[in-house]
C-alpha cells in the first residue's frame, strides 16, 4: 500500500501569510504514458464533508480562489495557500488515487495565528 | 445540481450487518465511478471502496477486504455499502462520494453528508 505523509501535522499562519503543506508518498504516483501524478488536496471544515480543492496534482477544482495552488511530481507534493484568509481555517488532506486502496495523508490543521 | 444522500448508518452489534445506500440525482450516474470514504470520530479520512461507472470494476481497502461489499444499480441511481462482521473499529461516519470521470483512479468531487455507523462491543 502507498502510505501518504502530509507535514507539518498542524501549522498557524498570520492573516495574509503564506501557508505551505508538504504531501509525500511511499512510491512514485506519476503515471508516465499520461504524465500525471495522481494526487488530489481537500478541504475538511468541522461538520462538513471534505472538499475537493485540487486534482491531477495542481489543476484546481472549480470555483476553488486561485490563491490555492499545489504542486510537485513523483513522491513530493505541496499544497500552497498564498494569502490566508479566516475562512482557510480547516484540515487539509491529500489523497492519492493511482492504485488500490487509494490512501489519505493524516491530516493538516491550519489554524489563524 | 449534484446530490449525494447517504442512509442506512445505525448502531449495530459487533459482528453484526448494515447496507448503506447512498441516492444520487443532478449527473449522469452511469457514466462515473463512486466511492465510500469513512472517518472515526475525531480521526482522519479512510477510503473504504470504489467502483468504477458500469459497476464491472471495484475495490477495497485491506481493512475492509471480505467483510464489505461495494455494488451499485444504475438504473435506481443508488450506491450501496453491504457490511458484514462488524467490528468496534468500523464505527465512522461514512461518505458517498462521486468521482471525477469513470474510472475508480479519480479525485472525489461532490460528497454527501455521511451516514454514523455504531458499533457496539
Amino acid at each position: 500500500d502507498i502510505v501518504m505523509t502530509q507535514s507539518p501535522d498542524s501549522l498557524a499562519v498570520s492573516l495574509g501569510e503564506r501557508a505551505t503543506i508538504n504531501c509525500k508518498s511511499s512510491q512514485s504516483i506519476l503515471y508516465t504514458p499520461f504524465n500525471k501524478n495522481y494526487l488530489g488536496w481537500y478541504q475538511q471544515k468541522p461538520g462538513q464533508p471534505p472538499k475537493l480543492l485540487i486534482y491531477w496534482t495542481s489543476t484546481r477544482e472549480s470555483g476553488v480562489p486561485d490563491r490555492f495552488s499545489g504542486s510537485g511530481s513523483g513522491t513530493d507534493f505541496t499544497l500552497t495557500i498564498s494569502s490566508l484568509q479566516a475562512e482557510d481555517v480547516a484540515i487539509y488532506y491529500c489523497q492519492q488515487y493511482y492504485s488500490a486502496p487509494q490512501t489519505f495523508g493524516q491530516g493538516t490543521k491550519v489554524e489563524i495565528k | 445540481e449534484v446530490q449525494l444522500s447517504e442512509s442506512g448508518g445505525g448502531l449495530v452489534q459487533r459482528g453484526g450487518s448494515l447496507r448503506l445506500s447512498c441516492a444520487a440525482s443532478g449527473f449522469t450516474f452511469s457514466s462515473y465511478a463512486m466511492s465510500w470514504v469513512r472517518q472515526a470520530p475525531g480521526k482522519g479520512l479512510e477510503w473504504v471502496s470504489a467502483i468504477s461507472g458500469s459497476g464491472v470494476s471495484a475495490y477495497n481497502a485491506d481493512s475492509v477486504k471480505g467483510r464489505f461489499t461495494i455494488s451499485r444499480d444504475n438504473s435506481k441511481n443508488t450506491l450501496y455499502l453491504q457490511m458484514d462482521s462488524l467490528r468496534a473499529e468500523d464505527t465512522a461516519l461514512y461518505f458517498c462520494a462521486k468521482n471525477r470521470g469513470n474510472s475508480c483512479y479519480s479525485g472525489l468531487d461532490y460528497w454527501g453528508q455521511g451516514t454514523l455507523v455504531t458499533v457496539s462491543s
